[in-house]
């Protein structure tokens, strides 16, 4: 079974920064492409960005709104997944999930989500 | 303003069927991309609904169901149950973007 275990998230003042981990399991995780996607309160869910396998040489990119601030990252020989998050705003706020993506079809299962909160 | 458009909320009475439309343009389900579908219950993770347009995951009833045409896709739900109320989203890719994932807003299902 599919398992996707984000690290727990904070309150984090503008400016500051923040890392998170998503820990994966029941699949071979050095096969997937990985992405982060958040969720602010009551809204809807927006893609933050996308890291790559070892055959694509682990590439990156990024929503538009992010770049340039957010990294992610992927240990493989751990089975994990990071985001680390810098020069944060307080639009920033939101659920961040962690999502595999899957290899024949793009769809994602996803992990339970962490909260970070932006806030001074 | 969600690259994929939804309406905001549907409704329907237990045992109806309802339809939620996801409307894209021709540089992402026009230009063949496939749509996925995701249920997410209230205080929870999005959950896999459809995949690749028509696709159920083992699990998912057959009450659920997806199609595409066009520059659009559909989520049909038969036999609605109040179990059925939350929130459900439609994903695919967009080739303006890179090939970045796009999501519509979200529908609101209510059941009556």
């Amino acid at each position: 079974e599919v398992q996707l275990v984000e690290s727990e998230g904070g309150l984090v003042q503008p400016g500051g920064s923040l890392r998170l981990s998503c820990a994966a399991s029941g699949f071979t995780f050095s096969d997937h492409y990985m992405d982060w996607v958040r969720q602010a309160p009551g809204e809807g869910l927006e893609w933050v960005g996308r890291i790559r396998d070892k055959a694509n040489s682990y590439t990156t990119q990024y929503a538009a709104s992010v770049k340039g601030r957010f990294t992610i990252s992927r240990d493989d020989s751990k089975n994990s997944l990071f985001l680390q998050m810098n020069s944060l705003k307080t639009e920033d706020t939101a659920v961040y999930y962690c999502a595999r993506v899957g290899r024949n079809s793009g769809s994602y299962r996803w992990g339970q989500g962490t909260l970070v909160t932006v806030s001074s | 303003q969600s690259v994929l458009t939804q309406p905001p909320s549907v409704s329907g009475a237990p045992g109806q069927r309802v339809t939620i439309s996801c409307t894209g343009s021709s540089s992402n389900i026009g230009a063949g991309y496939d749509v996925h579908w995701y249920q997410q219950l209230p205080g929870t993770a999005p959950k896999l609904l459809i995949y690749a347009n028509t696709n159920r995951p083992s699990g998912v009833p057959d009450r659920f169901s997806g199609s595409k045409s066009g520059t659009s896709a559909s989520l049909a739900i038969t036999g609605l149950q109040a179990e059925d109320e939350a929130d459900y989203y439609c994903q695919s890719y967009d080739s303006s973007l890179s090939g970045s994932a796009v999501f519509g807003g979200g529908t609101k299902l209510t059941v009556l």
